[in-house]
């Protein structure tokens, strides 16, 4: 059981917008920085941008992210089929001491 | 460039040990807080612990799963960190990442939670079985 909250599944067709959510509590999300990693098969985890809004390069600025209160999404606008991946969400916890993530959600671009 | 590079994984008995190592290059690796991360196959993300630069304590603290069982180590003088695994048990068998916190930016605890776990190396498989 993850401590962050995410839907398993997501989908969308190309060219669509799709939006994943994060859920957590004041001790992660609602007090801490919310993060979000793709990661495509067979390879380690990527973070897609961080507070600052820079991106490592090879992500584009289609992927953003928002934080309401202790609840977080990721947003994915002109979806296209390389974004088929599995996507995280992470944040510090306060009380764990230690980062938490989200179940993951696996995006599938039909 | 900045990479991270593990090594050490394999396959082990359950109850047996297996130290992990973490090769950092392209960063001041003494300035760095860094972490081990894990995922059981076909599982999610799941972080294993962290250890802080010296200047900052060098202090390590552990995900409850893990507590007394792993230890996290740095040998600044070889860029290396490692991660010492005991009485292994098989939901221990994972892919185990090291990663870093906006080593591009600066060090401590600023950049740490700011930049998040953004430098991440290519994993190594342990596969804790009989």
């Amino acid at each position: 059981q993850s401590v962050l909250t995410q839907p398993p599944s997501a989908s969308g067709t190309p060219g669509q917008r799709v939006i994943i959510s994060c859920s957590g509590s004041s001790s992660n999300i609602g007090n801490n920085y919310v993060f979000w990693y793709q990661q495509l098969p067979g390879t380690a985890p990527k973070l897609l941008f961080n507070n600052n809004n820079q991106r490592p390069s090879g992500v584009p600025d289609r992927f953003s992210g928002s934080k309401s209160g202790t609840s977080a999404s990721l947003a994915i606008s002109g979806l296209r089929s390389e974004d088929e991946a599995d996507y995280y969400c992470a944040s510090w916890d306060d009380s764990l001491s230690g980062w938490v993530f989200g179940g993951g959600t696996k995006l599938t671009v039909l | 460039e900045v990479q991270l590079v593990e090594s050490g994984g394999g396959l082990v008995k359950p109850g047996g040990s297996l130290r992990l190592s973490c090769a950092a290059s392209g960063f001041i690796f003494n300035n760095a807080w860094m972490n081990w991360v894990r995922q059981a196959p076909g599982k999610g993300l799941e972080w294993v612990g962290r250890i802080k630069s010296k200047t900052d304590g060098g202090t390590t603290d552990y995900a409850a799963p893990v507590k007394g069982r792993f230890t996290i180590s740095r040998d600044d003088s070889k860029d290396t960190m490692y991660l010492q695994m005991n009485s292994l048990k098989t939901e221990d068998t994972a892919v185990y990442y090291c990663t870093t916190n906006g080593v591009h930016y600066g060090s401590g605890s600023y950049y740490y939670y700011y930049y998040g776990m953004d430098v991440w190396g290519q994993g190594t498989t342990v596969t804790v079985s009989s």
